[in-house]
């Protein structure tokens, strides 16, 4: 059973430009969260997704940000004009329920911004 | 809203020792889960241990296991017979009942194990 999938592991980017990255996550889980981690930092919540509804953006940033979950296809999160302070590395996890389950976490997408 | 703080940001250990990380939370909830991830220099995230707020008795994996003080809220993770693969960053995480569970991680220990 594959564990949660990510790509690309390494994304380098222009200030301006876009960035997407993916996320699916392990057969049989149907929630999916983004987290993002800032150097020498904790991981920070950003967006709680199931198929297709975005359940809880509360720690997306206002502008630039947003994340997907289609009914068919891994997630996205992406990060339209980038800005160096978006350089992070970026982590998917799944569950199976929403309720106290073990989330199951990624490789991360390293994202750095030049 | 939840907060997470782990008051040592470095720690050492001679491989085949014991020590502890530290935890404190802060919530207004009673009923909640809590976690303890492990990210070595892969960066990785791997769970640890993962313990129940309704449960008196402390979570146990094998060399790891929690010191889980509800009334202090506090939730510390002891790694006992230390091995040089348990070098890494160690995160402790909280998670409240209900639905929109997000984790609510802490700033992180950087766990040093030494020959």
């Amino acid at each position: 059973n594959a564990g949660v999938m990510q790509n690309p592991r390494h994304l380098v980017r222009r200030r301006g430009q876009e960035a997407r990255l993916r996320c699916s996550p392990m057969k049989g889980h149907s929630h999916v969260y983004w987290y993002r981690q800032l150097p020498e930092e904790g991981l920070k919540f950003m967006v709680y997704l199931q198929k297709e509804n975005i359940i809880d953006e509360s720690g997306m940033p206002k502008e630039r940000f947003s994340a997907e979950f289609p009914k068919e296809g891994p997630s996205i999160l992406r990060i339209q004009q980038v800005v160096r302070g978006d350089s992070a590395a970026y982590f998917c996890a799944s569950s199976r329920r929403n309720t106290g389950n073990e989330q199951f976490f990624g490789p991360g997408t390293r994202l750095t911004v030049l | 809203a939840q907060t997470v703080t782990q008051s040592q940001p470095e720690m050492s250990v001679q491989e085949a020792e014991t020590v502890t990380l530290s935890c404190t939370y802060d919530t207004s909830e009673n009923n909640y889960y809590l976690f303890w991830y492990k990210q070595p220099p892969s960066r990785q995230m791997i769970l640890v241990i993962r313990q129940e707020a309704y449960k008196q008795q402390n979570a146990t994996e094998n060399r790891f296991s929690v010191n889980f003080q509800k009334a202090a809220k506090s939730f510390s993770l002891k790694i006992s017979d230390s091995q040089l693969g348990d070098t890494a960053m160690y995160f402790c995480a909280f998670m409240k009942e209900g639905a929109g569970n997000m984790l609510t991680f802490g700033g992180g220990t950087r766990l040093m194990v030494k020959p």
